[in-house]
């Protein structure tokens, strides 16, 4: 059975940062590229970035609006992904989720999603 | 970046009704779109992907169709556990969603 369990989300100040875990099972973690989508409270979704495989040099991207904020990790020994956030802002409240891309790259697997709050 | 644009925004439907989503995007993106469903307090989930190809275990009454800038999502019998928002979403360049179709009991 297919698992992906986020965890680290909480309430944390403006300017601050906060580092979520996504926990895989169930699939080939590491031939897989990882992404992460958030969604604020009644809102639609919006990719946020995405880390590729060690096959692909785990490169990196990520949306306008988090560029030079977050980082996305990952360590395939332990079968986890990472996003790592920084300078958090109000809006970037939010459910995060992580979800799964192999080939095509649509997203096939999601999490259940951790919810980050930021503020004072 | 590509904007995906779905209409209506919502869509009221009697249960065994045929429910039709639309999707649009700002420049052609081929194939590459996707359907997701998704309930309240639940993770989105792959209906359609390739514009027509559905997802394991999702039943025959969703099905795709489209490719370059227009695209539809058909539910060809409304049943109860169909209520939700469906979102589309482009993979040909990145990734963008659109805004979304909440379709809603009649």
């Amino acid at each position: 059975e297919v698992q992906l369990v986020e965890s680290g989300g909480g309430l944390v100040q403006p300017g601050g940062s906060l580092k979520l875990s996504c926990a895989a099972s169930g699939f080939t973690f590491s031939g897989s590229a990882m992404h992460w989508v958030r969604q604020a409270s009644g809102k639609g979704l919006e990719w946020v970035g995405r880390i590729r495989s060690k096959a692909n040099n785990y490169a990196t991207a990520y949306s306008a609006s988090v560029k030079g904020r977050f980082t996305i990790s990952r360590d395939d020994s332990k079968n986890t992904a990472y996003l790592q956030m920084n300078s958090l802002r109000t809006d970037d409240t939010a459910v995060y989720y992580c979800t799964r891309s192999y080939d095509p790259p649509h997203f096939d697997y999601w999490g259940q999603g951790t919810l980050v709050t930021v503020s004072s | 970046e590509i904007v995906m644009t779905q209409s209506p925004a919502t869509l009221s439907v009697s249960p065994g009704e045929r429910a039709t989503l639309s999707c649009r995007a700002s420049q052609s993106v081929s194939s590459s779109l996707a359907w997701y469903q998704q309930k309240p307090g639940q993770a989105p989930r792959l209906l359609i992907y390739g514009a027509s190809t559905r997802a394991t275990g999702i039943p025959a009454r969703f099905s795709g169709s489209g490719s370059g800038t227009e695209f539809t999502l058909t539910i060809s019998s409304l049943q109860s556990e169909d209520f939700a928002v469906y979102y589309c979403q482009q993979y040909n360049n990145w990734w963008t969603f659109g805004q979304g179709t909440k379709v809603e009991i009649k």
